[in-house]
């Protein structure tokens, strides 16, 4: 069973424009993070968000955390063809004395030149 | 920084043979690493905790006796597909957990292709 969902499935855009992604839960997590995964690699970490309503700036990127901790959001400023990648959501979920991780259905982002 | 490796990045083997992936922390310890599979343009799906010293953790839908799971040490854990068939072809994604810390760090991932 999925818990998060993402929104869009697929976002295909030009160089320059701006663009959002949406992660969304039922479910109350206790941090949520966003990767950035290319064809072949391991996911790579670009943010943990573990307070509700927090926001983070990682230079053209925006991350925000809902108020009741259930939903995620990622905004891209001003695309660039390197920001082309699977991006996906993941919400922790305390077990014990590690954090799961529970993968939302991801967005795959094409950014032509 | 911290580092995780996986051997083999890719393999091909024929239905009916077993396999075995390793992941492995290079740079620091981790008592708890997980094992994910992935199918093309989808998600990441948790298999399985992998608990140093003890029996791993499956999650509902996998089956133990086919994704046998050993941690033997602080530093690897290994995923032993049985009996593989074509359909269990994917890529297969470890991480791990540094003891005492909150983060989890990702492997480059092992593509497996049964024929």
């Amino acid at each position: 069973t999925q818990l998060l969902e993402q929104s869009p499935q697929f976002l295909s855009i030009q160089e320059g424009e701006n663009l959002t992604v949406y992660c969304n839960s039922s479910s109350v997590f206790s941090s949520l993070q966003w990767y950035r995964q290319e064809p072949g690699e391991g996911p790579v970490l670009l943010v943990t968000v573990v307070t509700g309503g927090e926001v983070k700036k990682l230079k053209r990127l925006t991350f925000q955390f809902g108020d009741a901790r259930k939903d995620s959001s990622l905004h891209i400023t001003a695309a660039q063809p390197g920001d082309t990648g699977l991006y996906l959501c993941a919400g922790g979920r305390y077990g014990g004395a590690t954090n799961k991780l529970i993968f939302g259905t991801g967005t795959l982002l094409a950014v032509q030149p | 920084g911290a580092v995780v490796s996986q051997h083999p990045s890719r393999v091909i083997c024929k239905s009916g043979t077993s396999v075995k992936i390793e992941c492995r922390s290079l740079d620091f310890q981790a008592t708890t690493m997980f094992w994910y599979r992935q199918f093309p343009k989808q998600s990441l799906m948790l298999m399985a905790t992998s608990n140093e010293g003890s029996k791993a953790t499956y999650e509902q839908g996998v089956e133990k006796d086919k994704f046998l799971i050993n941690h033997a040490s602080l530093t690897l854990s290994t995923l032993t597909v049985t009996s593989a068939h074509p359909e269990d072809s994917s890529f297969y994604i470890c991480s791990a957990h540094r003891t005492g810390g909150e983060t989890q760090y990702f492997g480059p991932g092992t593509r497996l292709l049964v024929l």
